[in-house]
């Protein structure tokens, strides 16, 4: 495997609590990416890292922050869970700013209830 | 709206035979595309991808297509195998803008 890993596997939370999943790589990449997947839509990009302490948005930012601290370490936060935040979330890393050469994490599925 | 569209949630093919995957695209400053392939409970894995210059590029089993004319791209599977099964994603980004766009996948299931 390339390293990557993603905690927890699973969580259930309740609506309005803050959630924080955790992305851990030991390839030392520079990019560093959380997607949500959902029925329907495939994958989206919710905020991205280009190197420690640089992150910006993607396409579905909105309810999400992110911090990246170490380069191994890519945090997502969901600042107040909502049902509509239930999902499957991926991480995926990048050596390179190019759009190949992702490798993904195994992923976790996030239920909000 | 949907930039990358994969219109057939699923498709289900007989081991051995072709399996052919379609995608289609609505914005002309695509100039890279990927297909991945995703088992349950895993991330999904990079397949093939080729670049807008290209037409066709192979590797093995898999070839991908593209028509730009049409914003069509396809991945055929030859021969089709059982740990084929799984889901297909197709993705696609611009220049200078290397975001990928996904679409929302097709389930292919290979029949013994």
């Amino acid at each position: 495997d390339a390293g990557i890993t993603q905690s927890p596997r699973h969580k259930v939370t309740e609506t309005g609590t803050p959630v924080t999943l955790r992305c851990h790589q030991t390839e030392n990449h520079r990019y560093m990416y959380w997607y949500r997947q959902d029925p329907g839509h495939g994958l989206r990009l919710i905020h991205y890292s280009y190197g420690v302490k640089d992150t910006d948005k993607g396409e579905v930012s909105d309810g999400y922050s992110v911090s990246r601290s170490k380069t191994e370490d890519f945090l997502l936060t969901l600042e107040s869970a909502t049902s509509s935040q239930t999902s499957v979330y991926f991480c995926a890393i990048s050596l390179d700013r190019g759009p190949y050469g992702y490798t993904f994490g195994s992923g976790t599925r996030l239920t909000v209830v | 709206d949907q930039q990358v569209k994969q219109n057939s949630p699923s498709l289900s093919v007989q081991e051995g035979r072709i399996s052919i995957l379609n995608c289609d695209y609505t914005n002309s400053m695509f100039d890279y595309f990927l297909w991945y392939k995703k088992y349950p409970a895993e991330g999904p894995t990079f397949l093939i991808s080729i670049s807008s210059i290209k037409d066709k590029n192979e590797d093995g089993r898999f070839t991908v297509f593209l028509n730009k004319s049409a914003k069509h791209l396809s991945l055929h599977i030859v021969p089709s195998q059982p740990g084929d099964s799984a889901v297909y994603f197709c993705a696609a980004s611009g220049e200078g803008n290397y975001q990928l766009i996904w679409g929302a996948g097709t389930k292919l299931i290979i029949k013994p």
